[in-house]
């Protein structure tokens, strides 16, 4: 059973860079995942989805500021400049048959 | 420009039944997988069900297996899911979605609705 895990907090400053972790706690390293942002208030949007090789391939209108790596099981969300708009609940999510999601990671733009 | 649409939410009492449709547009919708995905209120997002473009595949969570049903009319470029026998616990806003990769099962959502509130309570 695939399982992703994400640390519930994050923070940095204003116009600093910020690396989120989600991990493959269960099941090949190989899977690929996506990453999801979602602003206070608002539905959820795709950011970009990141391979086992860390290619990643974003998704319309996302800035060059939001980046994906991946290393093992881990897979990585940068992003770089932070604005106070980045400021949102971000969320992993691979797929089998079905979908998964981690717990997601609140990210404070101090 | 690509969408969904979600609609057909509401109130309904414990036990009851409720049909959601997904409007899309903008894509070819035959061609790609599409899924249910729920957030209950101040939780995190959990995949419900989903619906391969290829063989008619689907797959439900284990928390609605055998309660909710998922369909899709490609004539009508809708998705749907009947959900029955609704608890309290299946509050909340339920999302449609796209698969990014036509041949993928489920595949990484790519595009999201806007969504649709379900309360169930008496």
């Amino acid at each position: 059973q695939l399982v992703l895990t994400q640390s519930p907090s994050a923070s940095a400053s204003l116009g600093a860079s910020v690396k989120l972790t989600c991990t493959l706690s269960s099941g090949p390293s190989s899977y690929a995942i996506a990453w999801h942002q979602q602003q206070p208030e608002k539905g959820p949007r795709y950011l970009m989805k990141v391979n086992s090789d860390g290619s990643h391939s974003k998704g319309d209108g996302i800035p060059d500021r939001f980046s994906g790596s991946s290393s093992g099981a881990e897979r990585y969300l940068t992003i770089s400049s932070l604005q106070s708009e980045d400021e949102a609940d971000y969320y992993c999510q691979t797929w089998g048959t079905g979908g998964v999601f981690g717990g997601g990671t609140k990210l404070t733009v101090l | 420009e690509v969408q969904l649409l979600e609609s057909g939410g509401g109130l309904v009492q414990p036990g009851g039944s409720l049909r959601l449709s997904c409007a899309a547009s903008g894509f070819i919708f035959s061609s790609y997988p599409m899924s249910w995905v729920r957030q209950a209120p101040g939780q995190g997002l959990e995949w419900v069900s989903g619906f391969s473009s290829s063989g008619g595949n689907t797959n439900y969570a284990d928390s609605v297996k055998g309660r909710f049903t998922i369909s899709r009319d490609n004539s009508k470029n809708t998705l749907y899911l009947q959900m029955n026998s609704l608890r309290a616990e299946d509050t909340a806003v339920y999302y449609c979605t796209k698969g990014l990769d036509y041949y993928d099962y489920v595949g990484a959502f790519d595009i999201w609705g806007r969504g649709t509130l379900v309360t169930v309570s008496s």
